[in-house]
């Protein structure tokens, strides 16, 4: 069973710049949200997908953004980077059933975001 | 809005040490409660998932106690080795979809 994959595993971009971070989550997982994790802090949570729709976002502004494939595979998105949107990004998976949801979630490995 | 507090912030304990990390949350409406370790630079691996109809988990050295009223659990270790070292994080989830994290305690095992 292959886990939470995460990629690229670094990055280092430029102030104003665009960035997009991709992951695939675990086998048989339906859903998968977004954290960001500024440097000793604990994560946050950015917005969550299930079924290719948004179906919950914390306190982040519009430019960030996401995608979820059929597959269950997600993209976050986000343009015009600032320097405080360095960062680790975590990408988390668990199966959703249509009711009742108290699934245990699952992280991948994180890509760490620098914006110079 | 769900605050979550871990105290201590940093733990130093010699090999063998049995150990307690603390985790506090404001709001006591959680799904359950989630205990990860981190190691430095890297993601979090999911040690124990208490539902909150649950007052404990076990696995292996690892207990996770929940008490919903008062708004605490614990993390117990027992028998502490230097590879223990990490941070340690809980989160709470209320709700169909995030978590709410902590920020830490980061633990270092003295051999």
């Amino acid at each position: 069973e292959t886990g939470v994959t995460q990629s690229p595993t670094h990055l280092i971009k430029t102030r104003g710049q665009q960035v997009t971070l991709r992951c695939s989550s675990q086998s048989g997982h339906n859903t998968v949200s977004w954290y960001q994790q500024a440097l000793g802090q604990g994560p946050q949570f950015i917005f969550q997908y299930y079924r290719e729709e948004e179906n919950g976002r914390g306190n982040f502004p519009p430019r960030f953004s996401g995608l979820q494939f059929p597959n269950y595979s997600s993209e976050l998105n986000v343009n015009a980077l600032e320097l405080d949107d360095s960062a680790l990004y975590l990408c988390a998976s668990r199966f959703s059933p249509l009711a009742g949801d108290h699934n245990e979630q699952f992280f991948g490995p994180g890509t760490r975001l620098t914006v110079l | 809005k769900q605050e979550v507090t871990q105290i201590p912030a940093a733990l130093s304990v010699p090999e063998g040490e049995n150990l307690v990390l603390n985790c506090s949350f404001t709001d006591s409406a959680i799904y359950n409660l989630q205990w990860f370790r981190q190691d430095p630079g890297k993601g979090l691996t999911s040690l124990l998932l208490i539902q909150s109809s649950q007052r404990e988990q076990t696995s292996g050295r690892l207990n996770a106690s929940l008490d919903k009223s008062s708004g605490r659990s614990t993390l117990y270790i027992a028998a502490s080795q230097p590879g223990d070292s990490a941070t340690y994080l809980c989160a709470v989830r209320r709700g169909a979809n995030n978590l709410f994290f902590g920020t830490g305690t980061r633990l270092t095992v003295i051999p």
